[in-house]
């Protein structure tokens, strides 16, 4: 079946703008997270998802936004970005509320010039 | 909030060399542990995860990890790296929400030829 699939690939924006990615979950699943990583902070976490309602959320300040459709399609959303923001954003998925171990999608690379 | 440390930021092994990527988390509440691991440009595969049971999990592809609870520990080895090992290496804890993942920062493995 196919994996988690995130678009764009790529983007490139300029700062104070805004962007949009999403994320098509595995096929049943349910919850959804998203993360970012950078070459300085690693890998941290954003939110997470699970049946149009987020469950948990990441020290991240409030530009950084999520939402979850009933499909389990996710977006996120970065308003007025910051040339901190430029990074790999990676969505997860897995099928329960309890089902350990997420699936990746290949993420997003955000440059913000 | 847990904190994971994994202690060796690059590890270069000859091909067919045993190799140890070390990985320490700080809580000793109950967690549940993983390994990732990122290939260039792509996004993050499991390649194993210890939920309970038994301390030592295997992956397919020969790589094995032991789950320590006195050391806090979840060390990943491979007695004879391939080529094509090379890559990124995550590891990673949840609590028992399963939820949200905590990550190192990562272990970059460069098998020399």
């Amino acid at each position: 079946k196919a994996g988690v699939t995130q678009t764009p690939r790529y983007l490139i924006k300029t700062r104070g703008q805004q962007v949009t990615l999403s994320c098509s979950p595995i096929s049943g699943h349910r919850s959804v997270s998203w993360y970012q990583q950078t070459p300085g902070q690693g890998l941290q976490f954003l939110f997470e998802y699970f049946s149009e309602t987020q469950r948990n959320k990441g020290n991240f300040p409030g530009r950084f936004s999520g939402r979850q459709f009933s499909n389990s399609r996710s977006e996120m959303n970065v308003s007025t970005l910051e040339l901190g923001d430029s990074a790999l954003y990676l969505c997860a998925s897995k099928q329960g509320a309890q089902d350990y171990g997420y699936t990746f999608g290949s993420g997003t690379r955000l440059t913000v010039v | 909030a847990q904190s994971v440390t994994q202690l060796d930021s690059q590890v270069p092994v000859f091909e067919e060399a045993p190799v140890e990527l070390r990985c320490n988390y700080s809580s000793s509440v109950s967690v549940y542990l993983f390994w990732y691991v990122q290939y260039p440009n792509q996004g993050l595969q499991l390649l194993l995860k210890y939920l309970s049971g038994s301390t030592l999990v295997e992956s397919i592809n020969g790589f094995e990890a032991e789950f320590n609870k006195s050391q806090t520990s979840f060390h990943l080895r491979k007695p004879s790296v391939h080529i094509s090992d090379t890559a990124e290496y995550f590891c990673a804890v949840s609590e028992n929400t399963g939820n949200q993942f905590y990550f190192g920062t990562g272990t970059s493995l460069t098998v020399i030829p």
